[in-house]
């Protein structure tokens, strides 16, 4: 098993819509959460850390369940732009990240 | 400052080929990274280091090797090219103060094709 798993997807919302993906993780001693965001061809970008009370960013909100290990990203309000690959990355301990394999979302007219 | 940079940004090479990449970074970070993406698998960690003079195996480390020469940069090369190293390449950088815990800054990627 995979220690980091995410639904591939694609995810196709219409703007304006929420949408949320989980990501679980095997490693019940995972310290550090994130998410990142890829746009097609691109590299891989930061988007949020996850916390363990929960954070927001604007419309994007992360939260983390250490009791069923997994870690959630809601995006409010969809816009065009927010199409791309988000990726959850769990860190154990050391220096080396786990990333999963991206969730897909398409965000249409 | 121009973050971290690749090159070459595209190679193709034949089997039993080798080539070096060169990943550069202009933040004074100590901790550097390389990852190969595959369609369907995700970003997996062939090699890292944690500061000038060091490195250290990730999850798919067999057929490249690695230097960090200086601080700035990390060198991934690959001895005798495979088709099963066709991927796309990022390198990455973080501060180290934090351990992986700090940001990760990518480079564009090195797309390789192995015919």
């Amino acid at each position: 098993r995979k220690e980091v798993e995410q639904d591939p997807g694609p995810f196709n919302v219409p703007e304006g819509a929420t949408v949320a993906f989980n990501c679980t993780y095997s490693n019940s001693a995972s310290q550090s959460f994130f998410w990142y965001r890829q746009d097609c061809r691109k590299e891989p970008k930061l988007l949020m850390s996850v916390y363990s009370s929960g954070n927001e960013d604007g419309r994007f909100t992360a939260q983390l369940n250490r009791a069923s290990q997994y870690i959630s990203l809601l995006i409010r309000d969809s816009k065009l732009s927010d199409s791309a690959t988000y990726l959850c990355v769990v860190i154990n301990s050391g220096y080396a990240l786990n990333f999963g394999k991206g969730t897909s979302l398409l965000v249409t007219p | 400052n121009a973050g971290v940079t690749q090159t070459p940004k595209f190679r193709v090479l034949k089997t039993g080929q080798s080539m070096t990449l060169l990943c550069a970074q202009d933040m004074n970070h100590e901790y550097m990274y390389w990852y190969r993406q595959d369609p369907g698998m995700g970003l997996r960690l062939i090699h890292y280091s944690v500061g000038e003079g060091t490195t250290a195996k990730g999850e798919v480390p067999d057929g490249y090797n690695v230097s960090r020469l200086k601080k700035q940069n990390f060198l991934l090369g690959l001895e005798s090219a495979a088709p099963s190293q066709t991927s796309v390449y990022f390198c990455a950088s973080t501060e180290g103060l934090n351990g992986a815990t700090d940001t990760q800054y990518f480079g564009p990627g090195t797309r390789l094709t192995v015919l």
